[in-house]
C-alpha cells in the first residue's frame, strides 16, 4: 500500500537559515509526491508536485524538493526560511483508485521560524 | 481567483443532531472531497464524488453521507453527531482534465464541535 512518512512532527529554525522537513514514502510503484501547505486559519495551498519528470521540483516561496528513489524520500528544502514560512506541511503520496486520484496525506511537520 | 467556500467557519451541535456541511466550488471542477483533519493523524478522506450524483467511500466514511445533487455543490451530512467527530472538516475539488494528478484547490475549513 502506498504510504508517506514525516519524520519530524515539529521543526525550529531560525530565520535566514536553512529549512529542511523529511518525507519518506513507501509505494509498490512510481508515484506522484505533493507537498502541501496549511498557514494558521487558512486551507491547504499545494507548494509543489513531482509526476516522474525532473527529480528537482521547484514550488513556490523559495521552496524546492528532491525525488530520490533509491532512499525513497521527498523533503523538502529552502536555503533561507522567513517569518512568514511558519505553517504546517503535508507531505501526501497520490493513488489512482480505479482511476479516480486519491491523496494520502502524511501527519504533518509543524514548522517554527524564530526571529 | 480559484475559490472553494465552506458554509460556515465553526460550528457548535449536540450529540445526535444531524448536521450539514455544504461546499461549493466555481471552478467548474468535476472532482470534489471532504477530508477530516485531526491534530497528530494529517487528513484523511472521509468521501469524495467524480461526477454529479456520483460518490465513493474513502477511508473513514463510517457515520458519515454525502450528495452532489449539483456540480459546483458537494454536502457532508452526519446523520447522527458524535463527540468523536469533533473535528476540523476539509472540502476539496479538483480537475479531471490533463489526467488524475491535478492539484486539489481546499476551503478555509469549518471546526466542528459536538458536545
Amino acid at each position: 500500500a502506498q504510504s508517506v512518512t514525516q519524520l519530524d512532527s515539529h521543526v525550529s529554525v531560525s530565520e535566514g537559515t536553512p529549512v529542511l522537513l523529511r518525507c519518506n514514502y513507501s509505494s509498490s510503484y512510481s508515484p506522484s509526491l505533493f507537498w502541501y501547505v496549511q498557514h494558521p486559519n487558512k486551507g491547504l495551498q499545494l507548494l509543489l508536485k513531482y509526476t516522474s519528470a525532473a527529480t528537482l521540483v521547484k514550488g513556490i516561496n523559495g521552496f524546492e524538493a528532491e525525488f530520490k528513489k533509491s532512499e525513497t524520500s521527498f523533503h523538502l528544502t529552502k536555503p533561507s526560511a522567513h517569518m512568514s514560512d511558519a505553517a504546517e506541511y503535508f507531505c501526501v503520496v497520490a493513488l489512482l483508485n480505479t482511476g479516480f486520484q486519491k491523496l494520502v496525506f502524511g501527519t504533518g511537520t509543524r514548522l517554527l521560524v524564530s526571529p | 481567483d480559484v475559490k472553494v467556500t465552506q458554509s460556515s467557519r465553526y460550528l457548535v451541535k449536540r450529540t445526535g443532531e444531524k448536521v450539514f456541511l455544504e461546499c461549493v466550488q466555481d471552478m467548474d471542477h468535476e472532482n470534489m472531497f471532504w477530508y477530516r483533519q485531526d491534530p497528530g493523524l494529517g487528513l484523511r478522506l472521509i468521501y469524495f464524488s467524480y461526477d454529479v450524483k456520483m460518490k465513493e467511500k474513502g477511508d473513514i466514511p463510517e457515520g458519515y453521507s454525502v450528495s452532489r445533487e449539483k456540480k459546483e455543490r458537494f454536502s457532508l451530512i452526519l446523520e447522527s453527531a458524535s463527540t468523536n467527530q469533533t473535528s476540523m472538516y476539509l472540502c476539496a475539488s479538483s480537475s479531471s482534465d490533463g489526467g488524475p494528478f491535478n492539484e486539489q484547490f481546499f476551503g478555509p475549513g469549518t471546526r466542528l464541535t459536538v458536545l
